[in-house]
C-alpha cells in the first residue's frame, strides 16, 4: 500500500516549456488534489477532483489544467512554464469531499528557468 | 483577516522542554481542527485530529482547542530532535483551511 505517489521528484524547466506531473493513490479514495507550496506563502489549492470525472478550480488555477484519468490517477500539466511556477507541487487524496482528511503524496520539486 | 493564521516560527527549543505551537482562527463555525506535521522534502502528514473544543493526548502530543478564544494548539512534552518538522494547523467545514505552518527546530 504506497499511498500517493508523484512522479517525477525533481525537475527542471526552461521558459515556455511543457511537463505533466503524475499523481496516483491506491486507497480508492473519491477526491484528489493539487497544491503548491511556496516560501511564506503555505499550501495553496490549484485544482481538485470531487470525484472520477470531475474537477475544479482551486485558489491559484491559472497557467495549470488537469485530468482526472481515472479514480487512481490526477495529473497537472504546465502548458508553458513560467518562473513563477517554481515551487514544490503536492497532490493529495481523501475518501470523498474537501472535508475530508487528505493524505499527501511526497512531492514534486520544480524549478522553472 | 486570513481564516487561520500561524506564526511562521523558526521556533528552536532544547531537546526535552515542552513545546507549545498555536494557531488563531477567525471563523467560530469551524468543529473540527487537525494539526499536520511535514519533515524537510516531505508531504504533510496527518498528526492530530479533534472535535470541537477540548483536549485530545497522543503519546507525547496533546492537542488543544478553545473555541471562546478561537485558538488551537498543540503541545509536544519530552521533546526530541526528530519533532524537527514544519506543523501545519487546519480547520475544516465544507474544505480543509491550512495555516502557513510553523517550522520547529530542537536543538540537541
Amino acid at each position: 500500500n504506497a499511498g500517493v505517489t508523484q512522479t517525477p521528484k525533481f525537475q527542471v524547466l526552461k521558459t515556455g516549456q511543457s511537463m505533466t506531473l503524475q499523481c496516483a493513490q491506491d486507497m480508492n479514495h473519491n477526491s484528489m488534489y493539487w497544491y503548491r507550496q511556496d516560501p511564506g506563502m503555505g499550501l495553496r489549492l490549484i485544482y481538485y477532483s470531487a470525484s472520477e470525472g470531475t474537477t475544479d478550480k482551486g485558489e491559484v488555477p491559472n497557467g495549470y489544467n488537469v485530468s482526472r484519468l481515472n479514480k487512481r490517477e490526477f495529473s497537472l500539466r504546465l502548458e508553458s512554464a513560467a518562473p513563477s511556477q517554481t515551487s514544490v507541487y503536492f497532490c493529495a487524496s481523501s475518501s470523498s469531499g474537501r472535508s475530508e482528511t487528505q493524505y499527501f503524496g511526497p512531492g514534486t520539486r520544480l524549478l522553472v528557468l | 483577516q486570513k481564516e487561520v493564521e500561524q506564526d511562521p516560527g523558526p521556533l528552536s527549543v532544547p531537546e526535552g522542554a515542552i513545546v507549545s505551537l498555536n494557531c488563531t482562527y477567525s471563523n467560530s463555525a469551524f468543529q473540527y481542527f487537525m494539526w499536520y506535521r511535514q519533515y524537510s522534502r516531505k508531504g504533510p502528514e496527518l498528526l492530530m485530529y479533534t472535535y470541537s473544543s477540548g483536549n485530545k493526548e497522543d503519546g507525547r502530543f496533546t492537542a488543544q482547542v478553545d473555541k471562546s478564544s478561537k485558538y488551537i494548539s498543540l503541545f509536544i512534552r519530552d521533546s526530541q530532535p526528530s519533532d524537527s518538522a514544519t506543523y501545519l494547523c487546519a480547520v475544516r467545514d465544507d474544505k480543509i483551511i491550512f495555516g502557513k505552518g510553523t517550522r520547529l527546530h530542537i536543538l540537541p
